[in-house]
């Protein structure tokens, strides 16, 4: 079983609204979270990075929450545009160090119609 | 825009060629990755360095050898390849560990072989 799981698996929302993808993790020990977006074809490109002492940080019109207590976290995305349309990943890290591993969801995908 | 660079983009071989894809950064990092990633599916490690002439294997078990004699270069090859090679390869590099300081990833490399 994956030790990190996202939901929903897709999604298609319409441009200019907002949507919530959510993270749930066993990972342990934790030491941080990051949210990726990968555009199709493309490599992953970092969104948010946040550590056990952070419970939001915001980039733009993302929006990531994290609660450690219950081992989830989300990403809101508000005033969705086309260019959204992508797969958001989350990744999860058991040591702030060279010898931490991540752990990889298998990411949720996001189509923004117009 | 990141600065590492995957070739080639795509490529599409006969089963037992012997091809190399190269992952090249300007960044300086000491930290260089190849991930594997299939449709749908989460990122899988299967090689990674952490300096010059330095080479790990990674979690998933690859039949891919990777060499680093240079810091800026990492290629990754496959002596004879066969269609369960038929994957994206994406190449990152990170100037700390993993664990503690995001990826930066490459476009990737689409191989298909028949």
């Amino acid at each position: 079983k994956n030790q990190v799981e996202q939901s929903p698996q897709s999604l298609i929302i319409l441009e200019g609204k907002n949507c919530t993808l959510q993270c749930n993790y066993t990972v342990s020990p934790f030491s941080n979270l990051r949210w990726y977006k990968q555009d199709t074809g493309r490599g992953p490109v970092s969104l948010t990075i946040m550590t056990f002492s952070e419970n939001t940080k915001s980039n733009g019109r993302y929006t990531a929450t994290l609660d450690a207590d219950t081992k989830q976290s989300s990403l809101h995305i508000t005033a969705s545009q086309l260019s959204d349309s992508a797969s958001y990943i989350c990744v999860v890290s058991d040591r702030g160090s060279t010898l931490g591993r991540l752990y990889f969801g298998r990411g949720t995908q996001l189509t923004v119609w117009p | 825009e990141a600065d590492i660079y995957q070739t080639p983009r795509y490529l599409v071989i006969g089963t037992g060629k012997k091809i190399t894809l190269e992952c090249s950064q300007t960044m300086g990092h000491d930290k260089m990755y190849w991930y594997q990633q299939d449709p749908g599916m989460e990122l899988h490690l299967i090689h990674y360095s952490y300096g010059v002439n330095s080479t790990e294997k990674g979690d998933l078990s690859s039949e891919s050898t990777v060499s680093r004699i240079r810091t800026e270069h990492f290629p990754l090859t496959l002596e004879s390849a066969r269609p369960s090679h038929t994957s994206q390869y994406l190449c990152a590099s990170s100037d700390a560990g993993a664990g503690a300081n995001v990826l930066t990833f490459g476009a990737g490399s689409r191989l298909t072989v028949l």
